[in-house]
């Protein structure tokens, strides 16, 4: 089966550094993807992640640990705009995407 | 600027009606999923389609849900008889898979479903 943890809300102030935490359990591993979506809209992609590590976009980075089921999520400088829900999710070996319950994020100035 | 494009964006209707939602996926995409969001469950995925054939709806109601692709273009996803426990948003997605690789999806902007 595939569980997917991840924190309620966070908040955090503008021009700060965020970190949003994802625990996942799977019975195969094909990765971790990270969405983002804005009250109101749809969820667009941030990132996938099938190797260890961390990778780098910009103020964006996601990290993954495949043997501690773990990854996270890290935003830099954060902006106003940067407010919003962030979802990680899951694919299975069908490819279709298993999403956790995601994270409101509200930055404040 | 290609784009998953939805209809209606909106609708209201009251229980027992029937409700057609439309999705037009990205030209050139061979997959496509129905997803339905609401606060308390999240963002759940209801059917899926991979050139054109349905892989897996075990997360559709299926005494009144039906979902087709009548074309590479057009996915429908049908609720018929409305509930109001049906009030969410339905999300459209696709993406190209090709075998062994997994990619992002793209994601329509919603019909946003309201049911009396």
């Amino acid at each position: 089966g595939q569980n997917i943890d991840q924190p309620t809300e966070m908040t955090a102030t503008e021009g700060a550094i965020v970190q949003i935490n994802c625990t996942y359990q799977t019975s195969g591993f094909n990765g971790l993807f990270w969405y983002q979506q804005h009250a109101g809209e749809a969820p667009t992609f941030l990132s996938y992640n099938v190797l260890d590590g961390l990778e780098e976009k910009g103020r964006f980075s996601s990290f993954l640990s495949r043997s501690k089921g773990y990854s996270y999520l890290l935003l830099k400088e954060l902006q106003m705009k940067d407010s919003a829900s962030y979802l990680c999710a899951d694919p299975s070996n069908t490819g279709k995407l298993i999403f956790g319950q995601g994270t409101t994020l509200q930055v404040k100035p | 600027d290609a784009r998953v494009t939805q209809t209606p964006r909106h609708k209201v209707t009251e229980m027992g009606q029937e409700v057609t939602m439309r999705c037009q996926p990205i030209l050139g995409h061979n997959t496509v999923f129905w997803y339905r969001q609401t606060m308390m469950q999240g963002l759940e995925l209801l059917a899926y389609f991979r050139n054109r054939a349905p892989l897996d709806d075990s997360g559709m109601p299926k005494d009144r849900f039906s979902a087709e692709m009548p074309d590479a273009t057009l996915a429908t996803l049908k609720i018929q008889p409305s509930e109001p426990r049906d009030s969410a948003v339905y999300f459209c997605a696709s993406g190209l898979m090709t075998s062994g690789d997994f990619y992002e999806q793209y994601f329509g902007p919603g019909t946003r479903l309201t049911v009396t």
